[in-house]
């Protein structure tokens, strides 16, 4: 069955440095977002990717996070410098267009920041 | 803006027992869906159902059933015959369109569903 596909599962590192997350959506799938998740709450959406276009990134600190959908298929979060706050769980989702079809989520990526 | 909200952090019942998850929302559209996912211990988001908001017929998937009422602004989860397996933190959600026909889904809080055997 195919899936949407994260890498680290997890990830431990230090405030002030750099970190990466990596998603590989489902094949076909045009649409793509990236939600955090902080420990007890709903997950929320950071960026939201139609092809290699970013559609709405405004909940993402831009300050330290970026990212990006070169190629329209898979997809990179960064975040530079870490911080304590950052600590969260970070979800990549797909779908085949951005009205249509279910959302599919990966397992995740789990950040903690020491 | 919209808003979900769970007031149920966490529940616990004893298996077969049946069991009820509460979702009141807030939206000022009038075309908008409803969302109902299962997260498991391993962290994905497991999709159970979506409705939209012209649609107010209860639904029922096996032990899953659904309850929508606009008048109170409540999307309600019910499972019936609780098993282990369901065990798991359950989040309701609501997706307005917003530009270029995308859709913007709006997370409650979830509630920790805990089947004691």
């Amino acid at each position: 069955e195919a899936e949407v596909a994260q890498s680290p599962r997890y990830k431990i590192t230090e405030k002030s440095q750099a970190v990466a997350f990596w998603c590989d959506p489902i094949s076909g799938h045009a649409t793509l977002y990236w939600y955090r998740q902080i420990l007890g709450q709903g997950p929320e959406l950071l960026v939201q990717f139609q092809d290699e276009s970013v559609v709405d990134d405004s909940q993402l600190p831009k300050d330290r996070f970026s990212a990006e959908r070169l190629k329209g298929v898979d997809s990179t979060l960064k975040i530079q410098p870490a911080e304590l706050g950052d600590s969260a769980m970070y979800l990549c989702a797909s779908r085949i267009r951005a009205s249509a079809g279910e959302l599919f989520f990966g397992e995740g990526s789990r950040l903690t920041v020491l | 803006a919209q808003k979900v909200t769970q007031a149920q952090t966490e529940i616990s019942v004893v298996e077969k027992e049946d069991v009820t998850l509460d979702c009141v929302y807030e939206t000022r559209d009038t075309t908008y869906y409803l969302f109902w996912y299962k997260q498991p211990p391993s962290g994905e988001l497991v999709f159970l159902i979506r409705r939209n908001s012209f649609d107010e017929q209860n639904e029922i998937s096996g032990r899953y059933s659904w309850n929508f009422q606009k008048s109170t602004s409540s999307f309600n989860f019910t499972i019936t015959a609780s098993q282990v397996v369901d065990s798991a933190v359950y989040f309701c959600a609501l997706s307005e369109a917003y530009g270029f026909g995308n859709e913007k889904l709006t997370f409650g809080t979830g509630t920790r569903l805990t089947i004691i055997p």
